[in-house]
């Protein structure tokens, strides 16, 4: 079945900075690649995702990039703002199963 | 358009015992997967389900079932509680992975202790 990676496990940021998450994935299969922001008490939230057959995503100050040929992918966000503390989870969807299998998470902090 | 609904919101269970969770999907959305996530193990997919019928299944025992009905929504239950199964529950809804949907909505989950 399908491996996802995510590091760093935590990241602390100043505000204004940016944040990158890294996530690597095992399965050739997979071909569409979420992802999720959870803030406490919520439900995870998808905040932006991509397909196999796009390099890069932009949505405002999030944005998402995809190697295929490395199996990785990344999340960006730029201009942090203390809204954007939570936990943020990577995910890859694959066709030989059709699960949606999740990154450990990373716990960002944006310090004010 | 409203968002994934599930019921209920906390739960308090006693080792031994059973308990059902309900989740109904966004509107025209036709496959519910359900999620446990803990801190150890973080977010585990458990099944889904598409028009009444479960298409996937992950590596729990079979203590953990669900069902959907023909309106999509969907219950799961699990018997025999043990204090390991204490956890957040989530359901997302999507419209069909097999047409290229695959963009998951989660609810807010269920939180379930086990005592």
């Amino acid at each position: 079945g399908e491996n996802v990676e995510q590091h760093p496990s935590t990241l602390s940021v100043q505000e204004g900075d940016s944040a990158v998450i890294k996530c690597t994935y095992s399965d050739s299969a997979s071909n569409y690649f979420p992802w999720y922001k959870q803030e406490l008490g919520k439900g995870p939230q998808l905040i932006i995702d991509i397909r196999s057959n796009v390099g890069e995503k932009k949505d405002q100050r999030i944005a998402v990039t995809l190697n295929k040929t490395a199996k990785h992918f990344s999340l960006h966000i730029t201009e942090t703002q203390p809204e954007d503390s939570a936990v943020y989870f990577c995910a890859a969807f694959s066709v030989n199963d059709y699960k949606l299998s999740f990154g450990a998470g990373t716990t960002v902090t944006v310090r004010a | 358009k409203a968002g994934v609904t599930q019921t209920p919101r906390y739960l308090i269970k006693t080792r031994g015992q059973q308990v059902t969770l309900s989740c109904s999907p966004i509107s025209g959305h036709r496959s519910v997967s359900w999620y446990q996530q803990t801190p150890g193990q973080g977010l585990q997919f458990l099944f889904e389900y598409f028009s009444e019928t479960q298409r996937n299944k992950g590596n729990f025992p079979g203590r953990f079932s669900g069902r959907q009905f023909s309106n999509s929504r969907s219950e799961m239950n699990v018997s025999t509680l043990e204090l390991g199964d204490s956890a957040l529950y989530l359901c997302a809804s999507s419209q069909s992975a097999v047409t290229g949907a695959y963009e998951q909505y989660f609810g807010p989950g269920t939180r379930l202790t086990v005592t």
